[in-house]
């Protein structure tokens, strides 16, 4: 099965650092394009960038350039999105995607890790 | 960015009702464009992508049209499972942006 695994529930004061995991599973996670997408609450989707695992190639959305660092370590088939110093406003749930090809639909979700931030 | 303008944002309907939601890109994204159905507390999942093709396991009721700037989801016969909010993403420029998603509540 085709998964994508996400770290648990965090919560940070404002100011702090904290960084995310995506595990993916069941295929070649090499291959397939990983992205991170927000979701704050009660709002819409928001696609903050995209990773290429096979070369690191690391594509932010201009809103979120500078304010987050996508990463991966393909030795473990997993990527990274993180903070510096996080914000009030980065409390969301933040999912990490598959899209199924380059252009192509999100066909694998993870389960969304649950970020608050609050003093 | 290209902009993606989703309506209604809101749709009451009775089971048995067919519903339609509209997603309008501010450029041509050709059929680089997919519907997503997420319900509470839960990730979205795909329904249909290249503006027409239903995803594996998808209930034939939800089908997809369209091209270039304008797209449209169709429910044709509303169950109470669909229950939901649904959102449009194009896929043709990055960032792949969504529209701001519809909300479908059974009456």
């Amino acid at each position: 099965e085709v998964q994508l695994v996400q770290s648990g529930a965090e919560v940070r004061k404002p100011g702090e650092s904290l960084k995310i995991s995506c595990e993916g599973s069941g295929y070649s996670f090499s291959t397939y394009w990983i992205g991170w997408v927000r979701q704050m609450p009660g709002k819409g989707l928001e696609w903050m960038g995209l990773i290429y695992p096979a070369d690191s190639d690391i594509r932010y959305s201009p809103s979120f350039r500078g304010q987050v660092t996508i990463s991966d370590d393909k030795s473990i088939n997993t990527a990274y999105l993180q903070w510096s110093s996080l914000k009030a406003s980065d409390t969301a749930i933040y999912y990490c995607v598959r899209p199924s090809g380059v252009n192509s639909a999100v066909d694998v979700w993870g389960q969304g890790t649950t970020v608050i931030v609050s003093s | 960015d290209i902009h993606m303008t989703q309506s209604p944002s809101f749709v009451s309907a009775s089971v048995g009702d067919g519903v339609t939601i509209s997603c309008r890109a501010s450029q041509g994204v050709s059929t680089w464009l997919a519907w997503y159905q997420q319900k509470p507390g839960k990730a979205p999942t795909l329904l249909i992508s290249a503006a027409s093709r239903l995803e594996r396991g998808v209930p034939r009721r939800f089908s997809g049209s369209g091209s270039g700037t304008d797209f449209t989801l169709t429910i044709a016969s509303l169950q109470p499972e669909d229950s939901a909010t649904y959102f449009c993403q194009q896929a043709n420029n990055f960032p792949y942006t969504f529209g701001q998603g519809t909300k479908v509540e059974i009456k």
